[in-house]
């Protein structure tokens, strides 16, 4: 059974640091592509980052390049997301997400975990 | 950047009915790269449909997805008590991937 389990978040202040962690199970997590997700309060679903199974392929949105940085160790089973330079528009859910189908990036996403808070306030 | 738009914003319909829902992309791609995703309130999205029409792996044949070019729709033929969510288009073909704004699917 596929299992994601995110872990990491909490009340940051602006200008702060978090890291991100979501631990796989269930799968040969290194074949697999996987992505991070979030959700503002109230708001819809917003993909962050994407980094494939190898690490070759890594991708941002445009709202937190140059501030995030995904990473994963396959050996653990462990994707991360360090989380820089925080201000309140990141304050949401953060969820990963598998790809479905592995050895690339450009699938869809067919589980989830159940995320992880994230506020940055004051 | 893909914008996927969505329509309507709130559906209100009642059990048994055929909801129907859009999602219309600012440009074309390949429907190979579309999804739609299910979420209740307080629970991860579900994968219900990739490449426009495959239904994920457990989905019920209620739902079907249909489309191409910018135009892609969401059906669920009848609808069952468990299907009032909140429901998101996606394109995953290229970066930055990007979700629709949610169509509401409420109870008449």
């Amino acid at each position: 059974e596929v299992q994601l389990l995110e872990s990491g978040g909490g009340l940051v202040q602006p200008g702060g640091s978090l890291k991100l962690s979501c631990a796989a199970s269930g799968f040969t997590f290194s074949v697999y592509a996987m992505n991070w997700v979030r959700q503002a309060p109230g708001k819809g679903l917003e993909w962050v980052s994407i980094m494939s199974g190898s690490g070759g392929s890594i991708y941002y949105a445009d709202s937190v390049k140059g501030r995030f940085t995904i990473s994963r160790d396959n050996s653990k089973n462990t994707l991360y997301l360090q989380m820089n330079s925080l201000s309140a528009e990141d304050t949401a859910v953060y969820y990963c997400a598998k790809d479905r189908i592995g050895g690339g990036v450009h699938n869809a996403f067919d589980f989830w975990g159940q995320g992880t808070k994230v506020t940055v306030s004051s | 950047e893909i914008v996927l738009t969505q329509s309507p914003d709130t559906l209100s319909l009642s059990p048994g009915e055929r909801a129907t829902l859009s999602c219309r992309a600012s440009q074309s791609f390949s429907s190979t790269f579309l999804a739609w995703f299910q979420q209740k309130p307080g629970q991860a999205p579900r994968l219900l449909i990739y490449a426009a029409s495959s239904r994920a792996t457990g989905i019920p044949d209620r739902f079907s997805g249909s489309g191409s070019g910018t135009d892609f729709t969401l059906t669920i033929s009848s609808l069952e008590p468990e299907d009032f969510a909140v429901y998101y288009c996606q394109q995953y073909g290229s970066s930055p991937y990007t979700f629709g704004q949610g169509t509401k699917l409420e109870i008449k």
